[in-house]
C-alpha cells in the first residue's frame, strides 16, 4: 500500500519566520511529488517535483524531491499570516493516482 | 471557463437515505477523480476515472458508485447513507496523454453530514 507521512502535523509561527515541512512516501510505480495548498476549500497546486525537477521556486516558496531519500522538504520564508494553510504532500504514481498524506497544518501569527 | 464545479455545496442526510454528488468540468479533461477528507486527514481516492465510460475504484470505494457518461461529468452516488460518510467531498480532473499529465484540479467540494 502507498504511504506518504507529513511532519510536523501542525505548528506555529510568527510573521517573519522561516517554516520547513517534510513529506516522506513509499510508493511503487513513483512518477512525480506535489504539494498543495488548501485554506477554508479545495486544494490549490504548488508545486510538481519530478525526476527531471527536482528543486521548484515560486517567490518565497521553494520545494526539493530527494529520490535516494525518498523524501521532500517545503520551505516558505519570510512568512505572512496568509501563508496560514493546510499544506498537502501527494505523490503521483504512474497510472496518474494521488496519494496524499495527512498535511501540515500552519499557523503564522502577526 | 468554471474549471470544475459541485453541487451541492453542503447537504445532511438521514441514515439509509441516497443522494448523487454532481461534479462537472468544462476544461476538456480526460481524467476525473473523486476524493473524501475527514478532519485532519488527507485525501483519499474514492473513484476515478480515465475517460468516458471508463471508472474504476480507488483506495475507499464501498458505499458509493461512479458513472461517466459524458468527458465532462462525473457524479458519485451513495446509495444507502451511514454516518461514517459524513466527510468533505471533493472532485477533481486532469488532463493526461502519452506520458504527459497535467496537475489535478480540484473543485470547492460538497460537506456530507449523515445523521
Amino acid at each position: 500500500e502507498d504511504k506518504v507521512v507529513q511532519s510536523p502535523l501542525s505548528l506555529v509561527v510568527h510573521e517573519g519566520d522561516t517554516v520547513t515541512l517534510n513529506c516522506s512516501y513509499e510508493v511503487t510505480n513513483f512518477r512525480s511529488l506535489l504539494w498543495y495548498k488548501q485554506e477554508k476549500k479545495a486544494p490549490t497546486f504548488l508545486f510538481m517535483l519530478t525526476s527531471s525537477g527536482i528543486e521548484k521556486k515560486s517567490g518565497r516558496l521553494s520545494s526539493i524531491l530527494d529520490k535516494k531519500e525518498l523524501s521532500s522538504i517545503l520551505n516558505i520564508t519570510a512568512t505572512q499570516t496568509g501563508d496560514s494553510a493546510i499544506y498537502l504532500c501527494a505523490v503521483e504514481t504512474n497510472d496518474y493516482k494521488l496519494s496524499f498524506g495527512a498535511g501540515t497544518t500552519v499557523t503564522v501569527r502577526a | 471557463n468554471a474549471g470544475v464545479t459541485q453541487t451541492p455545496k453542503f447537504r445532511i442526510l438521514k441514515i439509509g437515505q441516497s443522494m448523487t454528488l454532481q461534479c462537472a468540468q468544462d476544461m476538456n479533461h480526460n481524467y476525473m477523480y473523486w476524493y473524501r477528507q475527514d478532519p485532519g486527514m488527507g485525501l483519499k481516492l474514492i473513484y476515478y476515472s480515465v475517460g468516458a465510460g471508463i471508472t474504476d475504484k480507488g483506495e475507499v470505494p464501498n458505499g458509493y458508485n461512479v458513472s461517466r457518461s459524458t468527458t465532462e461529468d462525473f457524479p458519485l452516488r451513495l446509495e444507502l447513507a451511514a454516518p461514517s460518510q459524513t466527510s468533505v467531498y471533493f472532485c477533481a480532473s486532469s488532463y493526461a496523454l502519452g506520458g504527459n499529465q497535467e496537475t489535478q484540479y480540484f473543485g470547492p467540494g460538497t460537506r456530507l453530514l449523515v445523521l
